[in-house]
């Protein structure tokens, strides 16, 4: 497996509380996503990362916030949560797409439950 | 319409079968292509990446490209129960790196 963690691999939570996910990486990757898996929608990106500092928006991005001060850490902090965010939020990895590396690694996962 | 179309399954083969899974596009610009196998509770594991047109085989795992048909496809030959999965199919479109990963087709392989 690439060497990539989640924390914490389980939470829940109540709604309206603020929520950080973490992501740490040992590959020295560029690039850093977060996703979301709901059934029926497959894996949907809410943001990613280009490097350290360097972020930009996926395709469910409201309510969604990240930051990565350090290569190997990528994390995602959902600002106020609801229930419609309760879902597994799978961290991936890749090298440089400028390079010809697209293929993802995936993390394995926080399951998040918001009551 | 969906950018990357599965049909969800499930799909039952006998072990021993090929098992056949396949995956349409709708940006007819997109370069890269994926497969992932996802086992119940477990994340997502690249088992198959294809960039130009043709087959491409690793082990019993052969992918199938057809760009002007806008249509990917996996075979799994000699099924095993193991294969039992959610296989996910991924297609990096032109223009960024956003990558579209469909919802997965549920195989089980019967002993």
């Amino acid at each position: 497996d690439a060497g990539i963690t989640q924390s914490p691999r389980h939470k829940v939570t109540e709604t309206g509380t603020p929520v950080t996910l973490r992501c740490h990486q040992t590959e020295n990757h560029r690039y850093m996503y977060w996703y979301r898996q709901d059934p029926g929608h497959g894996l949907r990106l809410i943001h990613y990362s280009y490097g350290v500092k360097d972020t930009d928006k996926g395709e469910v991005s409201d309510g969604y916030s990240v930051s990565r001060s350090k290569t190997e850490d990528f994390l995602l902090t959902l600002e106020s949560a609801t229930s419609s965010q309760t879902s597994v939020y799978f961290c991936a990895i890749s090298e440089s797409p400028q390079a010809g590396a697209y293929e993802q690694y995936f993390g394995p996962g926080t399951r998040l439950t918001v009551t | 319409q969906k950018e990357v179309e599965q049909n969800s399954g499930p799909l039952s083969v006998p072990e021993g079968a090929i098992a056949s899974l396949n995956c349409t596009y709708s940006d007819r610009g997109s370069q890269s292509f994926f497969w992932y196998r996802q086992y119940s509770g477990k994340s997502p594991e690249l088992i198959m990446s294809i960039y130009s047109n043709g087959d491409k085989e690793d082990g019993r795992f052969t992918a199938q490209l057809n760009k002007a048909s806008q249509y990917v496809s996996l075979l799994i030959r000699d099924s095993q129960p193991s294969d039992s999965a959610t296989y996910l199919c991924a297609v990096r479109t032109s223009g960024g790196f956003k990558t579209i990963f469909g919802a997965g087709t549920r195989l089980f392989v019967k002993a």
